[in-house]
């Protein structure tokens, strides 16, 4: 049992829909991430909040919109995306510093 | 722009044999970790390491962080079904919460 939980496991939406990911962590970390994970690139990080606030965007395009709204939860807001978006979202939190990296067990998302 | 390029790719041993996969970067990392990966799940952490030089054992994989803290190695001995999965580094600079991760190693050990 990692401690931090992804929903929906699977989903697929048009590139005209708006979608949410959402991720929940009960370890009481005080960091957590998006990373993205295609076949084709090392899996890459998209956010980074800490506390609540934001502290690292890697050039995401703004058809991906990050909330946290405490520092449980952590969603990933979609629309417009492009077929090229589909990968596996995974979150992840951790205390920080060297402290390692929990993950969910990912969204996989296909853009049709 | 910080890499950590990983060698071999992909990597298909027998039962019984050893490997080594490598992790390489021309940054200096404050730490670095090693993760496995599963189908249909996150990466699981195996193992932080530190200081230039060190090494730490975990049963049959033996992990070596570089004097310049730039590279690390992961070595499997006798290794076994069960350690099939993708393996992934991630490299970590002092005050921030930036892990950036390589570009993996694909195992699969065959029975």
């Amino acid at each position: 049992e990692t401690g931090v939980t992804q929903t929906p496991r699977h989903l697929v939406m048009g590139m005209t829909n708006k979608k949410s990911l959402k991720c929940e962590q009960h370890l009481g970390h005080n960091a957590m991430y998006w990373y993205k994970q295609s076949a084709k690139k090392p899996l890459e990080l998209m956010f980074v909040y800490n506390f609540k606030e934001q502290t690292e965007n890697n050039s995401v395009p703004s058809r991906f919109s990050p909330e946290c709204p405490n520092s449980s939860h952590l969603f990933l807001h979609l629309h417009t995306l492009q077929p090229e978006d589909s990968a596996l979202y995974l979150c992840a939190s951790s205390q920080g510093g060297y402290e390692k990296l929990f993950f969910g067990s990912g969204t996989q998302l296909s853009v049709l | 722009t910080q890499l950590l390029e990983q060698s071999p790719q992909f990597l298909s041993i027998q039962e019984g044999e050893n490997l080594t996969v490598y992790c390489n970067s021309s940054s200096v990392f404050s730490s670095l970790q090693w993760y496995r990966q599963e189908p249909g799940e996150g990466p699981v952490l195996l193992v932080t390491v530190v200081t230039g030089g060190e090494v730490k054992k975990l049963k049959r994989l033996t992990f070596q962080f570089g004097d310049a803290r730039k590279d690390s190695s992961l070595h499997i001995t006798a290794a076994q079904p069960g350690d099939t999965g993708l393996y992934l580094c991630a490299g970590t600079t002092s005050g921030t919460y930036k892990y950036i991760f390589g570009t993996g190693t694909r195992l699969k050990v065959l029975a």
